[in-house]
């Protein structure tokens, strides 16, 4: 089953919009980490947020704002205001403490995010 | 400035031959990992190693195999075992362990790309 899963392949947003980019998430552990990065074209995966299971604020960096709704299992990444330069790729991720997969992060296939000008 | 680099960018392989993947990070990072990208999909973990002389199996390690003989380095040889060798490769490294929760961002270089003839 999949641990993460992103339902929208691909988005489109006009530019200074804001936009919500969805993640599921499916765990047993009670603590967990979520994580968003972004990958532009050139490849390298860019950090953007994270969030804890135990935080009781949605974390926000910048534009970038975690809409984390534990009970629902989901954590979707808000992006405000959006820019030409937010064209790129994001995966949601998640580290389990006690998971299968050891600590490391599992990746949901990615939703590819159009900024129209 | 510190970061990771990752070496060659491109790589072009014949079947049957082993190649090696670089990876070097001067971030002073405990653990570092490999990670393996097909198209439409997230990553996918080959390897990882906490330490130095100690690395461990990701979910798909088959046709893979890695040192650590150095804390800055963490070199990956696809072997000519691996079936499906084409895809786009990832190192990443984070200054914890692999196994504490919190925001233990991994920090990732820019990828090399592998294509089998």
């Amino acid at each position: 089953a999949q641990k993460i899963t992103q339902t929208q392949p691909g988005m489109f947003v006009q530019e200074k919009e804001a936009v919500t980019l969805d993640c599921t998430y499916d765990t047993s552990d009670q603590s967990y980490g979520l994580f968003w990065y972004k990958q532009p074209s050139s490849g390298e995966m860019i950090f953007l947020i994270y969030q804890g299971s135990y935080d009781e604020q949605n974390a926000t960096e910048g534009r970038y704002s975690l809409n984390f709704q534990k009970a629902r299992k989901s954590a979707n990444l808000v992006i405000s205001a959006s820019q030409l330069g937010d064209s790129a790729m994001y995966f949601c991720a998640m580290r389990e403490r006690y998971g299968g997969s050891q600590g490391n992060l599992i990746f949901g296939k990615g939703t590819k995010l159009s900024v129209k000008p | 400035d510190g970061g990771i680099t990752q070496s060659p960018k491109y790589l072009f392989r014949k079947e049957g031959q082993n190649v090696t993947l670089s990876c070097e990070q001067n971030l002073n990072h405990d653990a570092m990992y490999w990670y393996r990208q097909d198209p439409g999909q997230g990553l996918r973990l080959i390897y990882y190693s906490q330490i130095v002389n100690d690395f461990q199996k990701g979910d798909i390690a088959e046709g893979y195999s890695v040192s650590r003989e150095k804390k800055e380095s963490f070199p990956l040889t696809v072997t000519s075992a691996q079936k499906n060798p084409t895809a786009f490769y990832l190192c990443a490294s984070s200054g914890g362990q692999v196994v504490f929760l919190g925001a233990n961002v991994l920090t990732f270089g820019a990828g090399s790309r592998l294509t089998v003839l």
